[in-house]
């Protein structure tokens, strides 16, 4: 069975300071892993994903994580935080092979203070 | 393309009634998934569909609820009778083969009172 833990369920930076929102993960075998972002009132948007090629993965918006092996971790990140980040992100696991089911983490709410 | 979209965007019901909530996937995606988000259990992941068949429907709370995928284009989620703690917002997601990286609709809140 597979799991992500997401440290923090809320988190502010100001605007322009380094978004860091972090997310472990358990599996038995290696893992897919993924990061979505959730506005108000909408539905979750695929931010990046890592499938076992480079573990520094790019995403949109400027978004990056790091899939590192050694701590479990996939944390998630960007440079300079805009008004505009503030959301929910939810970090995801699944195993590789085929299809098996994605388990989502309980979700960061991040706020941006101007 | 239009992504995944669903209907309703709000359903407010009574108590007893039946809802019925729809979703037309990405076109050529084979997989469909059905997903509930509540504060207290966050995202639940309901039944989900590879080409039109279901899969997996552990996640169906109890046996009011059904879902069908008569086709490719269309699916349906029926909630009956409704029940107050069915209040959630319901998510359809598909993905191509492979099952990953899914797109999700942007929901529908429904409301039991």
């Amino acid at each position: 069975a597979q799991s992500v833990t997401q440290l923090g369920s809320h988190v502010s930076v100001s605007e322009g300071a380094l978004v860091l929102l972090r997310c472990n993960y358990s599996s038995s075998v290696p893992p897919y892993l993924f990061w979505y972002v959730q506005y108000p009132n909408q539905g979750l948007q695929l931010l990046l994903k890592y499938t076992s090629a480079a573990t520094l993965v790019k995403g949109i918006n400027g978004f990056e994580a790091e899939f590192k092996k050694s701590e479990t971790s996939f944390h998630l990140t960007k440079p300079s935080a805009h008004m505009s980040d503030a959301a929910e992100y939810f970090c995801a696991v699944t195993l590789s092979g085929g299809y098996q089911k994605v388990t989502f983490g309980t979700g960061t709410k991040l706020q941006v203070i101007p | 393309d239009a992504g995944v979209i669903q209907s309703p965007r709000h359903e407010v019901t009574e108590m007893g009634q039946e809802v019925t909530l729809r979703c037309k996937p990405i076109s050529g995606h084979d997989y469909l998934f059905w997903y509930r988000q509540t504060m207290m259990r966050g995202l639940e992941l309901l039944i989900y569909f590879n080409n039109n068949v279901p899969i997996d429907d552990s996640g169906m709370p109890e046996d009011r609820f059904s879902a069908k995928m008569p086709n490719a284009s269309f699916s349906t989620l029926k909630i009956q009778p409704s029940e107050p703690r069915d209040s959630a917002v319901y998510f359809c997601a598909s993905s191509g083969t492979g099952g990953y990286g899914y797109t999700f609709g942007s929901g529908t809140r429904l409301t039991v009172v």
